[in-house]
């Protein structure tokens, strides 16, 4: 089954103890982006991915890094989290390069750091 | 950078109604502009999407147009449906950066 896969689904974590949620995607697509969903704030984007090493910043890039060492494959990483980084996360992933197309987004993961 | 304004923020219309939902953008740059609807505890899913070249697009029910002059897009539900309920997400991209706006909650009394 195509699909977009994140782990874990939920989290509680504490202030500044590292954490990765994984992103996977089976459709061989080209781009890959990470979200942040708050209330009355909508959707916004944090890092995104063209190709293999290629990644840049969205508009909430502070806080976060990534990876893209394979195709499928784009982890968030949070070196030191904060209770600002408290929100829901998606992922997603596109056909084309440039994010032009659908994307498909991964059932998110609920992040809640104390 | 880009900048996305959406309104209403909410919308309440009748079954059989139609909806309409707008927004602009601030980048003349902007390329590509889709539309998600985001049902409750659910993933986001594109609806309809339309780019720069082309005025207007339709699919079933649903149709979007684009203005590039005065940087602004719609999102038009004919014949409303309860199941059409959800918060509706427009969306300017370029480069790969894609800024959304803040999102429609729509809601279809029967």
């Amino acid at each position: 089954e195509a699909q977009v896969t994140q782990n874990p689904r939920y989290l509680i974590t504490v202030t500044g103890k590292k954490l990765t949620v994984t992103c996977s995607q089976n459709m061989n697509h080209e781009y890959m982006s990470w979200y942040r969903q708050d209330p009355g704030l909508g959707l916004r984007q944090i890092y995104y991915s063209m190709n293999v090493e290629v990644t840049d910043k969205g508009d909430v890039p502070e806080g976060y890094k990534v990876s893209r060492k394979e195709k499928r494959n784009f982890p968030l990483i949070l070196e030191s989290p904060s209770p600002n980084q408290t929100s829901l996360y998606f992922c997603a992933s596109s056909f084309l390069a440039g994010g032009t197309d659908t994307q498909y987004f991964g059932p998110g993961t609920r992040l809640t750091v104390l | 950078g880009e900048n996305v304004e959406q309104h209403p923020s909410t919308l309440s219309v009748q079954e059989g109604d139609s909806a309409v939902i707008k927004c602009t953008y601030s980048d003349s740059a902007s390329n590509y502009f889709p539309w998600y609807k985001q049902e409750l505890g659910k993933r986001p899913q594109l609806i309809i999407d339309i780019r720069s070249n082309v005025g207007e697009k339709k699919d079933q029910r649903i149709a979007v147009t684009l203005n590039k002059t005065a940087k602004h897009f719609s999102l038009h539900i004919t014949e409303t449906q309860p199941e059409d309920s959800a918060v509706y997400f427009c969306a300017a991209s370029k480069g790969g950066k894609l800024i959304f706006g803040q999102g429609t909650e729509l809601s279809v009394k029967p």
